[in-house]
């Protein structure tokens, strides 16, 4: 069965520390990967995605992520959080070039300390 | 309109009631599609449209649950006899045909006493 599993249920940085939240998929096939994040009581946004191409993928504020085909992985990572970053991160994958919904995983609440 | 938008924002039930949960997504987006997250879990789908095709209900828990959608317009999700484990809150997101970037709404926060 398709699933998404983030390891991570909350991660706890102090600002300027680095950041690297797991990501691993079950699919059996070719993929489109995403991270959304969802910032105190406001709704889901896009963080990043990645189709094809380059595996590594740069989405807004700084936000990266790795897709390691081999791995089934597609990790986030940020250089140097900040308190602004404190929000929910959630992974999702949908198959390439299917109709139909994106599959997202439980999340990963990150929480910044100024 | 600009986003998304959903309506009730909150909605307080009691068991057994039905309740109605609306979305107006993007225009010109073809695909409508319903989750619901509940607390501490992640995106649970639960039905999906994609323009005039007939609809994915493949998410939905149990056939209490239903969503009926008007063209490529507004999307009604009914819940029926509610429970208390419908408790959670309902997103909607849209995106265009060929686009793989959902769009959502700021959800409808249901919780049934």
């Amino acid at each position: 069965a398709q699933s998404v599993s983030q390891h991570n249920h909350h991660v706890i940085l102090s600002e300027a520390a680095s950041l690297e939240l797991g990501c691993n998929y079950s699919y059996g096939g070719t993929v489109n990967l995403f991270w959304y994040v969802q910032y105190p009581g406001q709704h889901l946004q896009l963080l990043l995605k990645y189709f094809s191409g380059d595996p590594l993928v740069k989405g807004i504020k700084g936000f990266e992520a790795e897709f390691i085909k081999s791995k089934f992985s597609f990790n986030l990572r940020k250089p140097s959080v900040q308190w602004s970053d404190t929000a929910e991160y959630f992974c999702a994958v949908k198959g390439a070039g299917s109709q139909g919904n994106l599959i997202f995983g439980k999340g990963t609440k990150l929480s910044v300390k100024p | 309109g600009a986003g998304v938008s959903q309506s009730p924002s909150n909605k307080v039930t009691e068991k057994g009631k039905d309740v109605e949960l609306r979305c107006d997504p993007i225009s010109g987006h073809t695909a409508l599609y319903w989750y619901r997250q509940r607390l501490g879990q992640g995106l649970e789908f639960l039905i999906y449209f994609q323009g005039n095709s007939a609809p994915d209900k493949s998410g939905l828990p149990s056939d209490r649950f239903s969503a009926e959608r008007t063209g490529e317009s507004v999307s009604t999700l009914t819940i029926q006899r509610t429970q208390q484990e419908d408790s959670a809150v309902y997103l909607c997101a849209s995106s265009r045909e060929g686009s793989y970037g959902y769009t959502f709404g700021s959800g409808t926060r249901l919780t049934v006493v």
